[in-house]
């Protein structure tokens, strides 16, 4: 079974427009770990950022904001008037306690168009 | 600055030949993963390592091997080349231990099999 769901596979928005990336996950530890990457078309994976399970207090950095809800098993990522540089494919992923690997979800190509 | 180094961005072999993708570290991580990412199926554990000469299986091992001689070089290794080993591999590694810290990857080797 998917651990991590990306649903949306492609977005396309116009620059300026806000747009949310949705994540679920499925795990049955208590404990674990959620992120976020960006792909750029250079292909390098560059992280954004990580949360733990104990701490659902949603996170604001810069253009870019998480909201995390266990209650949904849910990691939105949203981004506040896109750009053309945010073009590239976001990646969840989850890292459960017991374990050292990390789950990722199939993506979401995010298109920006000036 | 971290840095995860693959040894080449694209690469085009024979089938039935021996391939190696080489990664280096210079984090002192103790994990590291092969990824294979196709398009539409996201990125794919092959092999992952927790510790020099350990390795353990991912979603994918089947015609791939792996060597970890020391702590910061992680070898993925084609036995004999297919034309559907053709993909992006990406190498990455993380901390370990109880932290469950992000993976910091390299800018990925673009394999394809004649």
């Amino acid at each position: 079974a998917q651990k991590v769901t990306q649903a949306q596979t492609e977005i396309s928005v116009v620059e300026k427009e806000d747009v949310t990336l949705d994540c679920v996950y499925e795990t049955r530890d208590t404990t674990y770990y959620l992120f976020w990457y960006k792909q750029p078309p250079s292909g390098e994976l560059v992280f954004l950022i990580r949360r733990n399970s104990f701490d659902e207090q949603n996170e604001i950095s810069g253009r870019y904001s998480w909201n995390f809800q266990k209650s949904t098993s849910s990691f939105n990522f949203t981004i506040t008037a896109s750009q053309v540089v945010d073009s590239a494919v976001y990646f969840c992923a989850l890292s459960e306690r017991t374990g050292n690997q990390f789950y990722f979800g199939t993506g979401t190509s995010l298109t920006v168009i000036p | 600055d971290v840095k995860v180094t693959q040894s080449s961005r694209y690469l085009v072999k024979r089938t039935g030949e021996k391939v190696f993708l080489e990664c280096v570290q210079d984090m002192d991580h103790e994990n590291m993963f092969w990824y294979r990412q196709d398009p539409g199926l996201g990125l794919r554990l092959i092999y992952f390592s927790y510790d020099v000469k350990m390795k353990e299986k991912g979603d994918i091992p089947e015609g791939y091997s792996v060597s970890r001689e020391k702590k910061e070089r992680f070898s993925l290794i084609l036995e004999s080349a297919s034309t559907n080993q053709t993909s992006m591999y990406l190498c990455a590694s993380s901390l370990g231990g109880i932290m469950n810290t992000e993976a910091f990857f390299g800018q990925g080797t673009r394999l394809t099999v004649v």
